[in-house]
């Protein structure tokens, strides 16, 4: 079946070192996003990657990165961690992102613990 | 900016109990509105969506029905189980943008035997 992956579905850190989460997809998407949330909260979007193409959110903070090195694998970075970031991450992929009604699959996220 | 708004919960029915969940919207133009579910511990999956007005999206006996005049989008169904029970998140997105998905701040669900 054709799905959006993320490894690991549960990761620790320690405050300050470095993470990075994954998420492989294999829709052929153009598009893939990474989301961000918080215990009993919407999901907020942090960036998004149309083909190579890097799109970040206004307000996300310059400690959260992001590569794409094909299309189908998508990374999130986290470069110092804080203890504010441990959170639900979401990757999720659509086919396009001009079309309102084109449907984004998510994946089963990441839940970050930073101890 | 665009919003949405979701009625608190949590929502607690017993099985076979009419399910309403209310979402509104403040958005300019024709956005697409879509209800999202999240079971516990998992990501998100598109239960339905309507993409214009008075369209009715429909899944899995879900419906909402895309009203313009009133700017909502209420999640319906008619007889819930157990196995419903879950965080529901309304969402909308426009064409033309750059791909935001903008949602509600989700209700959870719970539903008794």
């Amino acid at each position: 079946d054709a799905m959006v992956i993320q490894n690991p579905r549960y990761q620790v850190t320690q405050f300050g070192k470095p993470v990075t989460l994954s998420c492989s997809q294999t829709l052929n998407h153009n598009v893939m996003y990474w989301y961000q949330q918080k215990s009993s909260q919407a999901p907020k979007l942090l960036f998004h990657y149309y083909d190579k193409d890097f799109n970040n959110e206004a307000d996300t903070p310059d400690n959260f990165q992001s590569r794409r090195p094909n299309t189908s694998f998508c990374f999130l970075d986290i470069r110092s961690p804080g203890l504010g970031d441990a959170a639900m991450y979401l990757c999720a992929t659509s086919r396009d992102r001009s079309s309102g009604t084109d449907t984004q699959y998510f994946g089963p996220g990441t839940r970050l613990t930073v101890l | 900016g665009d919003s949405v708004t979701q009625m608190e919960g949590p929502v607690t029915l017993s099985e076979e109990a009419f399910l309403t969940i209310n979402c509104t919207y403040t958005a300019t133009g024709y956005p697409s509105l879509f209800w999202y579910v999240q079971y516990p511990g998992e990501g998100l999956q598109l239960l339905l969506k309507a993409t214009k007005a008075d369209d009715k999206g429909s899944n899995k006996g879900f419906e909402a029905t895309y009203r313009k005049e009133t700017t909502s989008f209420h999640l319906e169904k008619g007889s819930v189980q157990v196995s419903d029970s879950a965080v529901y998140f309304c969402a909308l997105r426009h064409t033309g943008t750059a791909s935001k998905l903008t949602f509600g701040t989700g209700t959870r669900l719970q539903v008794t035997l």
